[in-house]
């Protein structure tokens, strides 16, 4: 069974950092694209960064370029997101989900972050 | 950008009745176009992509159309599990995903 599984969320004051991280299994994970999706309170989706296979290539939306980098590790199966200079449009709940050929095919079951005072 | 705009934002249907939601993007995304279920508390689950193929254990009862800047989700007979929001997202240029329609139960 696949499962995704985020962690490190929580509150954390404007300006200020954030690691997510995503462990995965019942995949191959080294095999996937794998992407940070976000969903704002009561809002829609919005894709937030992907990284290829191999870690050698990152993509990132345009909202959070610069300020967020993306990162796995193969050996561990996992994903991480590094969030920096958080702003409270950043509040959100953060999905990792694999992407397959451009849609997202699994999806972790999702962790929040505030950005307040 | 590409953006992509659901309609309508809610559509009230009875169980057992047919549910049309409609997509349409700013500029075409042939068929590079996926539908995602969403329930309350829950993470999206992928129901199609390429506009008309059903990802692995999703009924019959659902199904897409369309390419280029017009795409339908159907559900056939409506059942109770269906209620629910559902978002396209053209992955074309980028991703980019609709606003979403609530379908509720009338």
């Amino acid at each position: 069974e696949v499962q995704l599984a985020e962690s490190g969320g929580g509150l954390v004051q404007p300006g200020g950092s954030l690691r997510l991280s995503c462990a995965a299994s019942g995949f191959t994970f080294s095999g996937y694209f794998m992407s940070w999706v976000r969903q704002a309170p009561g809002k829609g989706l919005e894709w937030v960064a992907n990284i290829k296979q191999d870690g050698s290539d990152k993509y990132y939306g345009d909202s959070v370029k610069g300020r967020f980098t993306i990162s796995r590790d193969n050996a561990k199966n996992s994903l991480y997101l590094e969030m920096n200079s958080l702003r409270a449009e950043d509040t959100a709940v953060y999905y990792c989900a694999s992407l397959y050929s451009g849609y997202f095919l699994y999806w972790g079951q999702g962790i929040l972050v505030t950005v307040s005072s | 950008e590409i953006v992509m705009t659901q309609s309508p934002a809610t559509l009230s249907v009875s169980p057992g009745e047919r549910a049309t939601l409609s997509c349409r993007a700013s500029q075409s995304v042939s068929s590079n176009l996926a539908w995602y279920q969403q329930k309350p508390g829950q993470a999206p689950r992928l129901l199609i992509y390429g506009a008309s193929t059903r990802a692995t254990g999703i009924p019959a009862r659902f199904s897409g159309s369309g390419s280029g800047t017009e795409f339908t989700l159907t559900i056939s007979s409506l059942q109770s599990e269906d209620f629910a929001v559902y978002y396209c997202q053209q992955y074309n240029d980028w991703y980019t995903f609709g606003q979403g329609t609530k379908l509720e139960i009338k």
